[in-house]
């Protein structure tokens, strides 16, 4: 199974709105990243956080990490209609370091 | 910079039949990665390279599938012979090193139909 899990599976909001999406994984990791797939195109990598870091931002992208509950958020604000495509969350196991596993993805989009 | 390429984008092929993929990584990246995504969910790694030695290929099934990068760089990943459930979207990534950065970057995938 995968070791990320996503939550909600689809998420539809209207431009200007924020965007929170979750992950939740099982075991302890290093890092967790996130990633954002437009329809039919390959991943972008978003941002990366530490196992030993509880909040990071990078431009309008905000992400939490509680390693205690083993989930992490990534809060989108004011988004827009070029928002819209699936993140994913990937873990980097400590067991396993150097292999992402992937969840199945929150699929956003945002009505213009 | 350029970024990691592949080819075919697309290919159609019958069950039974052989297909191969190629994946070139940014230069320099010494990890290369093979990911199967089905439709709907997210990517599973398939084979995982480190230079040109194999780092994970637990989830590889071997009995069709095969991958090879040959002098460290480029990378081919086949199928023989594909089955209807083989019908994904096949994506290389690669990135700098092995272990704890994580950031990979990905090629825009091969689409794969099997009939």
């Amino acid at each position: 199974s995968q070791q990320g899990e996503e939550d909600p599976q689809a998420l539809s909001i209207q431009e200007g709105e924020n965007a929170t999406m979750n992950c939740s994984y099982k075991t302890s990791i290093n890092n967790l990243q996130w990633y954002r797939q437009n329809s039919g195109r390959g991943l972008v990598h978003l941002i990366l956080i530490r196992s030993n870091e509880r909040e990071k931002h990078s431009g309008r992208l905000r992400v939490t990490l509680d390693t205690s509950k083993k989930s992490s958020s990534l809060l989108i604000t004011a988004s827009r209609a070029a928002d819209t495509a699936s993140y994913f969350c990937a873990t980097d196991a400590e067991t396993n370091a150097g292999k992402s596993t992937f969840g199945d993805g929150t699929t956003l989009t945002v009505k213009p | 910079e350029a970024g990691v390429a592949q080819s075919p984008r697309y290919k159609i092929i019958e069950k039974r039949q052989s297909v191969a993929f190629w994946c070139n990584p940014i230069s320099g990246h010494a990890t290369l990665y093979w990911y199967q995504q089905i439709l709907g969910q997210g990517p599973k790694l398939l084979i995982q390279f480190q230079n040109n030695g194999v780092v994970d290929d637990s989830q590889l099934p071997k009995d069709r599938f095969s991958a090879e990068r040959l002098k460290g760089v480029d990378s081919t990943l086949k199928i023989q012979p594909a089955k209807l459930e083989d019908s994904a979207v096949y994506l290389c990534a690669s990135s700098l090193r092995l272990a704890l950065l994580g950031e990979q970057f990905f090629g825009p995938g091969t689409r794969l139909t099997v009939l």
